[in-house]
């Protein structure tokens, strides 16, 4: 079943320009995770944040988490061609296996 | 480089005959997973393997099984793949809980 639900659905920006994505979930989560998938490729892992944690950054990307709001943001600054991909979050299922449950992802589109 | 391999990563099959995916990793990692991804949605876990131990999720159809034979391989079979089988196959290896790393995918075409 679908946990996280990220908004926007699509965004399409200028180079230079900052993108936020959001994402939702409905339970309690061990840890979030944000992942970019490239056109008919496989997912890369940006970046976890643990339900303890409430920011975390990685280069261009920053990452907030409030679990009391049960959502998170990915802010990925000065944005290039290059960043054009699909964002997904992804929450734990609170089991010790490691299970993922993704959200519909956001489809950023940056124009050069 | 450690990393995830899938083949291959095309496939095109015929309506109902039985199809065979392949994952190999270098990460020794002790999990290792399978999705579907359709078209412009999320993906979607199928099963996983954890070390030797399967793991189906409820919503599998029967149509899909899978086997590990060692660590470093795992194999996705679609008995009888129908139309709407039609789809991007992903594996994923992980220690447990945490980082899940992906190959590239195999996207499947059913005629």
């Amino acid at each position: 079943s679908q946990q996280g639900e990220e908004d926007p659905q699509a965004l399409s920006i200028q180079e230079g320009e900052n993108a936020t994505m959001n994402c939702s979930y409905k339970t309690s989560i061990n840890n979030l995770q944000w992942y970019r998938q490239n056109s008919g490729r496989g997912l890369v892992h940006l970046i976890l944040i643990r339900s303890n944690e409430r920011e975390k950054h990685s280069g261009r990307l920053r990452v907030t988490l409030d679990t009391s709001k049960k959502s998170s943001s990915l802010l990925i600054t000065a944005s290039r061609a290059a960043d054009t991909a699909s964002y997904f979050c992804a929450t734990d299922d609170g089991g010790s296996q490691g299970n993922l449950i993704f959200g519909k992802g956001t489809k950023l589109s940056v124009k050069p | 480089d450690a990393m995830v391999i899938q083949n291959p990563r095309y496939q095109v099959t015929q309506f109902g005959k039985p199809v065979t995916l392949s994952c190999s990793q270098t990460l020794n990692h002790n999990v290792m997973y399978w999705y579907q991804q359709k078209s412009s949605q999320a993906p979607k876990l199928l099963f996983h393997y954890y070390d030797k131990d399967f793991n189906n999720e409820a919503d599998t159809p029967d149509n899909f099984q899978s086997r590990r034979p060692n660590t470093s391989f795992c194999f996705l079979d679609i008995r009888s793949p129908g139309l709407g089988d039609a789809a991007m196959y992903l594996c994923a290896t992980s220690r447990g809980v945490g980082t899940q790393y992906f190959g590239p995918g195999t996207r499947l075409t059913v005629l």
